[in-house]
């Protein structure tokens, strides 16, 4: 069965302090991983898109890669404005195949 | 551009009652999907459209949700009737079509509370 588990649940830190969520994943043929960022309130906001494994991106303070079995995104030196949910997707199968979402990582920094 | 738009933003409605919600995509989007959203979860897929046609409907609760896509363009999302634990998030999101994967855009969702 596809699954996507993402770890931890929820991260403090401190302003400046660099950190990584993590984006576990069990499919069948990935097709893409996808980031997302979710303010309380708002839908969704579309951050990276990565389809092999060893491949990175970079936003800013973000960047997100890729193994065959998970997927990081690092982000250095984070500000205040970067407290969100991370959520972390994966597609995989055929070209019809549904998108599964984890469950994000609630991220906090503190001035 | 203009983002994916969802009408309304909260509803309030009893047990029972029933309720649609309203989603006009990203202009151009061919894929346009349903999410429900439970507070602490991650989105789960609903259904999905392809033009007008249905992809995706394995996990839409069919004794009282419904959708439809007319023109290939607006969706409404309907429950009916409602329960409890239809409390949710309800999210709408868009796509064009991409034989390598289907990055999804978002509206800002629905807000529904079952009393």
């Amino acid at each position: 069965e596809d699954q996507v588990t993402q770890s931890p649940e929820a991260l403090r830190l401190q302003e400046g302090e660099s950190s990584s969520l993590n984006c576990s994943y069990t499919v069948s043929g990935l097709r893409g991983l996808f980031w997302y960022r979710q303010d309380p309130g708002k839908g969704p906001e579309f951050l990276f898109t990565l389809y092999s494994a060893g491949e990175e991106k970079e936003k800013e303070r973000l960047k997100a890669t890729l193994t065959k079995k998970e997927s990081f995104l690092h982000i250095t030196a984070p500000k205040p404005e970067d407290s969100a949910t991370y959520l972390c997707a994966v597609q995989a199968g055929s070209s019809a195949s549904k998108i599964i979402f984890g469950s994000g990582t609630r991220l906090s920094i503190r001035p | 551009e203009a983002g994916v738009a969802q009408s309304p933003r909260y509803k309030i409605i009893e047990k029972r009652q029933s309720v649609a919600f309203w989603c006009n995509p990203i202009s151009g989007h061919a894929t346009l999907y349903w999410y429900q959203q439970i507070l602490g979860q991650g989105p789960k897929l609903l259904i999905q459209f392809q033009n007008n046609g249905v992809v995706d409907d394995s996990q839409l609760p069919k004794d009282r949700f419904s959708a439809e896509r007319l023109k290939g363009v607006d969706s409404t999302l309907k429950i009916q009737p409602a329960k409890l634990e239809d409390s949710a998030v309800y999210l709408c999101a868009s796509s064009l079509f991409d034989p390598r994967s289907d990055t999804q855009y978002f509206g800002p969702g629905t807000r529904l509370t079952v009393l």
